[in-house]
């Protein structure tokens, strides 16, 4: 019964190639996320999401885009990968009142080669 | 613009210590502050949540309190055990998003 999954959990791809990264959460909850988390171990907020709303971190480059077939999952696709895409994504959620728990995935290791 | 910042970066002490990490963070105006762990490979456990109102949370042998004014949090770990080794995080949360610290890396030697 997994709260938050992701996948796939490794991913190795050539450069130029278009994926995507699949993420569930089973939590009913409101909101998902998308972090980075680099070779430096630093993790970014890429996007927030619930039904309402999409905040996009203002580095992340447009070749990113969150796709959300419904409020249970959101996807992350990413367009002509490029070397410095290489990196740990994870998903998570939490509801959308700001007294929550914030709950995430297990990572999905990105390599482009 | 909410910056997070954790000292030390890493710490290396023998089992049975008491330590204290800190996290510290810009700005006050915050809903609340998460520690979680995270092991090599691994994705982030929830260790402990604590509301902008309330000033620690307890859960075992981890004690996290909350100085929101001065923009301080301490997770300290009571008789550390060698599998507490891991990364440490803090986030704190202001609006919708969670911004995070840098993290502890954190080694129990037994």
């Amino acid at each position: 019964d997994t709260a938050v999954s992701q996948t796939p959990k490794y991913l190795v791809t050539q450069m130029g190639n278009d994926k995507s990264i699949k993420c569930e959460q089973n939590l009913g909850h409101d909101t998902m996320y998308w972090y980075k988390q680099d070779s430096k171990k630093f993790l970014k907020i890429m996007f927030s999401y619930n039904n309402k709303e999409l905040i996009i971190n203002e580095t992340v480059p447009n070749r990113f885009s969150p796709k959300s077939p419904d409020k249970a999952h959101l996807n992350l696709h990413i367009n002509s990968l490029e070397l410095g895409d290489s990196a740990v994504y994870f998903c998570a959620s939490s509801q959308v009142t700001g007294g929550t728990q914030q709950f995430f995935g297990p990572g999905t290791r990105l390599t482009v080669l | 613009k909410q910056e997070v910042t954790q000292i030390p970066a890493a710490l290396s002490v023998p089992e049975g210590e008491n330590l204290v990490l800190n996290c510290s963070f810009t700005d006050s105006a915050i809903y609340n502050l998460q520690w979680f762990r995270q092991d090599p490979g691994k994705g982030l456990t929830s260790l402990l949540l604590i509301q902008s109102s309330q000033r620690e949370q307890t859960s075992g042998r981890l004690n996290a309190s909350l100085d929101k004014s001065s923009g301080r949090s301490t997770l300290y770990i009571a008789a550390s055990q060698p599998g507490d080794s891991a990364t440490y995080l803090c986030a704190v949360r202001g609006g919708q998003n969670f911004v995070f610290g840098p993290g502890t890396r954190l080694s129990v030697l037994p």
